[in-house]
């Protein structure tokens, strides 16, 4: 079953560090997503993106992240400056061949922890 | 008032219990519903859609009102393995999911 796959699977780092977190989406996927969950509290939209550009993004999403699809299968999350709230399990979501997105299909999940 | 709010849990129910979680949503335009499951430190994972009709599968039976703006799941015959947290999640206008808090089940023999 094709599935969605990120990395790393955790990754500590300093405070203040930039982090990039993969994600291979499903081939033939059109849709992806960001979205995270800070230890303990819900899952959290962060971005949306199609057609090469962000579609949506939330109030968390702001200046320090950023999203790049670079060769059509990779589709990266970079904090740039990491801060101690940023610590949370970040989950890269794929959907859709179609006109509308259809079912999200998550990723195991990359665990960033900022000390 | 929460985008999409959900019972408090933890519910804590023996095997072969019936048990079901309630949901409400705060957004009259959102366009789709579903619930679910997450074990612990793991990816969400899609349980079932729900349908204004209600739906079923298998033991797990959903429900949506949307004059109440009011989803349910109903757990037949519980298993050791449906110890979760149950995630009502909303879809709006524009595709993206909104997820309740949870609630946690644990099963217990």
């Amino acid at each position: 079953e094709p599935e969605v796959t990120q990395t790393p699977s955790h990754q500590v780092t300093q405070m203040g560090q930039e982090v990039i977190l993969r994600c291979v989406p499903i081939s033939n996927h059109l849709y992806f997503y960001w979205y995270r969950q800070i230890l303990g509290q819900k899952v959290e939209f962060l971005v949306s993106f199609y057609n090469n550009e962000i579609s949506e993004k939330s109030e968390i999403f702001d200046d320090q992240f950023s999203v790049e699809r670079p060769d059509g299968s990779n589709f990266t999350l970079k904090i740039r400056s990491t801060k101690l709230e940023d610590s949370a399990m970040y989950f890269c979501a794929s959907s859709g061949r179609g006109a509308e997105p259809g079912e999200l299909f998550f990723g195991e999940g990359s665990r960033l922890t900022v000390l | 008032r929460k985008e999409v709010e959900q019972d408090p849990g933890p519910f804590n129910v023996p095997e072969g219990a019936t048990v079901a979680f309630n949901c409400t949503y705060s957004n009259s335009a959102s366009q789709s519903f579903f619930w679910y499951r997450q074990d612990c430190r793991k990816e969400p994972k899609l349980l079932m859609s729900v349908y204004s009709s209600g739906n079923e599968d298998g033991r797990f039976t959903a429900q949506l009102n949307r004059a109440s703006q009011y989803i349910s799941l109903l757990i037949r015959d519980s298993k050791l393995s449906d110890s979760a947290t149950y995630l009502c999640v909303v879809r709006d206008s524009s595709y993206k999911l909104i997820f309740g808090s949870g609630t946690r089940l644990l099963v217990r023999p």
